[in-house]
């Protein structure tokens, strides 16, 4: 079983070019995530959805687009890459059974520098 | 809106002992989720343990113990019998049961454990 799979692993941009970070479950799960994590930091939460079609800021959005077009997908644009967006990405599901007890099934990661 | 605190940035703790990992948190909501989450130098996101606000007892799950006093607003993680395999990143997180989908992370304790 695959879980949440992210792509890449590991990219670097020039400022000001554009990239999507690609993930993926497979759990059929109805909330996804995306947050990113400054060195040394806890997680920031960059956006969320609950389901297909439906997508809302979380914390830090500015900068970042989600589209979630299927349950599975749910990728992240960053247009006009800034050194400021240089940070591990990890993109995260959980069911809806029970909102407040589900955990949170992450990715490995993404780290993405801007330079 | 929530806050975790995470006050202690590192620990450093003989292998076998058990150590205490401090969080506390701040919020308005009378229902609400606390979690606590493993990173290894590897980066990935562990789940470790859950615990309820409503919930009678304290989660336990095998060396992991949630060490939960309402009226102060802590969720103390405790583990038993450290491991050298426990050297790690850990962050307590936390989630209201309504009004929005947010998992909201501290800024996390690096707990090394010396043989």
């Amino acid at each position: 079983n695959a879980g949440v799979t992210q792509t890449p692993k590991f990219r670097i941009l020039k400022i000001g070019q554009s990239m999507t970070l690609q993930c993926t479950q497979d759990m059929n799960h109805n909330y996804m995530y995306w947050y990113r994590q400054d060195p040394g930091m806890g997680l920031k939460l960059i956006y969320y959805s609950v389901g297909a079609g439906i997508t809302d800021k979380g914390e830090v959005p500015n900068g970042y687009n989600v589209s979630r077009s299927t349950t599975e997908d749910f990728p992240l644009r960053l247009e006009l890459a800034a050194p400021s967006q240089t940070s591990v990405y990890f993109c995260a599901s959980s069911p809806t059974r029970d909102r407040v007890r589900e955990k949170l099934f992450f990715g490995s990661g993404t780290q993405l520098s801007v330079l | 809106a929530q806050k975790i605190t995470q006050t202690q940035p590192g620990m450093f703790v003989q292998e076998k002992e058990a150590v205490t990992l401090d969080c506390t948190y701040d919020t308005s909501d009378q229902s609400y989720g606390l979690f606590w989450y493993k990173q290894p130098s590897s980066g990935e996101m562990i789940f470790l343990i859950y615990q309820g606000s409503y919930d009678e007892q304290n989660a336990t799950e095998g060396r992991y113990s949630l060490n939960f006093q309402k009226a102060r607003k802590s969720a103390n993680l405790v583990i038993s019998a450290s491991q050298l395999g426990d050297s790690a990143m850990y962050f307590c997180a936390m989630r209201p049961q309504f009004g929005n989908e947010k998992l909201t992370f501290g800024t996390g304790t690096r707990l090394t454990i010396i043989p």
